[in-house]
């Protein structure tokens, strides 16, 4: 049964800092892997999906790398910004099925 | 339409009732899921629909909820005899294709049993 868990569970940066946001999977077959961002009240907005066969995706500042050997993705937010501040979720579909299973998320707070 | 609509956005009910809530994909997207999230935790999977059969239907906590989606396009989660319980926030998702797999969510239907 696919487990993922996401550390820490809240962060809070100093704007313009590099920050990394850790997801780790216990089941690593798995489809692929897709990073969130929530914002209170708010549903899910979809920031990254990286497929089983690729190793990292980029947009704009962010960048999500994978390693499923080890179980693990990072998020990697660049030159954070106060517009930042929300909950980022990670989700891992595994193959054979469609479900996919998300961590708790990690609730970030950028400081002006 | 240009995204996943759900309604209502909130919903209060009393223990006991009957609710039901909507999911509006987006256009062409064959696949859709529910989710349930609660304060502070990631989302749970309910079910999955691919076209208009429930893919998997592993996540329902128990036959009081029940999800149809009769013409392939709008879904229903129904909930009997709510319980408190029950209150959290209800996702809807949709996917142009299962072998991408990137969902897209709706704003939520948050439904609150007194």
């Amino acid at each position: 049964k696919q487990e993922v868990t996401q550390i820490p569970a809240a962060l809070s940066v100093p704007e313009g800092e590099n920050l990394v946001l850790n997801c780790s999977f216990t089941d690593s077959a798995i489809y692929n892997l897709q990073w969130f961002r929530q914002d209170p009240g708010k549903g899910l907005t979809s920031l990254l999906l990286i497929q089983s066969s690729q190793r990292e995706q980029t947009s704009g500042r962010l960048n999500a790398s994978l390693d499923k050997s080890s179980g693990r993705s990072t998020l990697y937010i660049a030159a954070s910004q106060p517009g930042d501040s929300a909950t980022y979720l990670c989700a891992a579909e595994n193959t054979g099925g469609f479900k996919t299973i998300f961590g708790a998320g990690t609730r970030l707070f950028v400081k002006a | 339409g240009a995204g996943v609509s759900q309604t209502p956005s909130n919903k209060v009910t009393e223990k006991g009732k009957y609710v039901e809530l909507r999911c509006d994909p987006i256009s062409g997207h064959t696949a859709l899921y529910w989710y349930r999230q609660s304060l502070g935790q990631g989302p749970e999977f309910l079910i999955y629909f691919q076209g208009t059969g429930a893919a998997d239907d592993s996540g329902l906590p128990n036959d009081r909820f029940f999800a149809v989606r009769p013409e392939g396009s709008v879904s229903t989660l129904k909930i009997q005899r709510t319980e408190r319980g029950d209150s959290a926030v209800y996702l809807c998702a949709s996917s142009s294709d299962l072998y991408t797999g990137e969902l897209f969510f709706g704003e939520g239907s948050r439904l609150t049993v007194l």
